[in-house]
């Protein structure tokens, strides 16, 4: 059964980068037909997509953060990791992991994890 | 960016009623999907592709629509059905959230 489990610092300081990983189990991140990446959700708030990677290098970005985010993988570890830079308070929230099948909607989510931005 | 507009915001129901939640795209979409989220939770996967119900998930849930205008409907709510809903499109990048409906 596949399983996505978030880790990282719950703080981040203003301006500083914020590092997370995901680690899965259960399959490979390197199958086809598939896209891992992020979504988050500030405290009370909506769900707002981060970013959709494929394992062979094709990814996609939200229009707002593009310029400050990006996700790698790790095959020999079946990870993959998102930094964002230069964070504010509003990039407080818990962030999902997860993974997406080619035309269908988000099936697998990891439990998340609330990263705070304060100093 | 597509943007997806959901209402009501909240919608006060009780159990056994019907309940309709909409979700508008600001432009011709082919690729939504309805997500279900309790408090603390990851949100699940109720209906991929507009229609498609996920495995294991209640048929009291449907979704339609076409377009710029779908909707979600469950046919008779019950107690573990109050939740916030969302919809999403993933018809084109950067995919797009609604802003949630609580069932309350």
């Amino acid at each position: 059964q596949l399983q996505l489990q978030e880790s990282g610092p719950g703080l981040v300081k203003p301006w500083e980068t914020l590092s997370l990983t995901c680690t899965v189990s259960g399959a490979s991140i390197s199958i086809g037909g598939y896209t891992w990446g992020w979504i988050r959700q500030p405290p009370g708030k909506g769900l707002e997509w981060i970013d959709s990677c494929y394992y062979n290098g094709n990814a996609y970005y939200n229009s707002a953060l593009k310029s400050r985010v990006s996700t790698s993988f790790d095959t020999s570890t079946n990870q993959l990791s998102l930094k964002l830079t230069s964070v504010t308070a509003a990039d407080t929230a818990v962030y999902y992991c997860a993974r997406r099948k080619d035309y269908s909607g988000i099936e697998h989510w990891g439990q998340g994890i609330l990263v705070t931005v304060s100093s | 960016d597509v943007q997806m507009t959901q209402s009501p915001s909240i919608l006060s129901a009780s159990v056994e009623d019907r309940v309709t939640i909409t979700c508008r795209a600001s432009q011709s979409i082919n690729w939504l999907a309805w997500y279900q989220q309790k408090p603390g939770k990851a949100p699940k996967l109720l209906i991929s592709k507009v229609s498609s119900l996920e495995s294991g998930v209640s048929s009291r849930f449907s979704g339609s629509g076409s377009g710029t205008e779908f909707t979600l409907t469950i046919s008779s709510l019950q107690p573990d059905d109050f939740a916030t809903y969302y919809c999403k499109q993933y018809h084109t990048y950067p995919l797009t959230f609604g802003g949630g409906t609580k069932v309350e």
